[in-house]
């Protein structure tokens, strides 16, 4: 596609269930990340793809998150249990890899009630 | 601990106005750093990428500069227009264990007035 997209822009969701976020990544592009960013805040990370596999998962902050790319093109990002900390904008960028420049998604916004 | 840290946390400026954003970062090993521009709702978007040796980077009305020994960078904002209203992060990327890291500063957000 022209840029990144991310399924669904917002979600709203019951403290405890479980959701889905997606990313389509820039045709072409390897690597892939995933960000969190609370409101007034910069971006924080959570998980970085180098083609099919996790290269740096060290930034999900706990085992409620989980994320697959398991084509090497479309992410998605997987939280149990929701908790109303977790309501956040959720952001995807795609990259051609290295210190190339990343492209972001216009995020996911999740609400937790 | 790497951190990036911007400054002032928001600013209101009337528009054709000049501004000044600030960044100052403690992050090591130092691969480059960039500025981008967030508008309300939407993902971040590139505006300028400088490496270690490069002491300013222009792009139109925005220009960047870096200062690699203090760990400084600023951007500056000429002739500001009511479209420069948004939020601008700079943010800076290091290499570890192979992969690169990106650390965002929290953000300068700014609104442009006519």
């Amino acid at each position: 596609g022209a840029g990144v997209s991310q399924t669904p822009s917002n979600k709203v969701t019951e403290k405890g269930k479980y959701v889905e976020l997606r990313c389509d990544p820039i045709s072409g592009h390897t690597a892939l990340y995933w960000y969190r960013q609370s409101l007034g805040q910069g971006p924080e990370f959570l998980i970085y793809f180098q083609g099919t596999g996790a290269a740096d998962d060290s930034g999900l902050p706990n085992d409620r998150f989980f994320a697959v790319r398991p084509e090497g093109s479309v992410s998605t990002l997987k939280i149990q249990r929701t908790e109303r900390g977790d309501s956040a904008v959720y952001l995807c960028a795609s990259s051609l890899g290295g210190l190339t420049e990343a492209f972001f998604g216009q995020g996911t916004r999740l609400t937790v009630v | 601990k790497n951190q990036v840290e911007q400054s002032p946390q928001s600013l209101i400026i009337l528009e054709g106005k000049n501004c000044t954003l600030q960044c100052n970062y403690t992050v090591s090993p130092f691969s480059n750093l960039r500025w981008y521009k967030q508008d309300t709702g939407r993902g971040p978007v590139s505006l300028t990428i400088m490496t270690f040796s490069e002491n300013t980077k222009s792009n139109g009305r925005y220009t960047a500069t870096l200062d690699a020994d203090t760990k400084q960078s600023s951007l500056h904002i000429t002739a500001s227009q009511l479209s420069d209203s948004a939020s601008y992060i700079c943010v800076v990327i290091f290499t570890t264990s192979g992969t690169y890291k990106y650390i965002f500063g929290t953000g300068t957000r700014l609104k442009v007035l006519a």
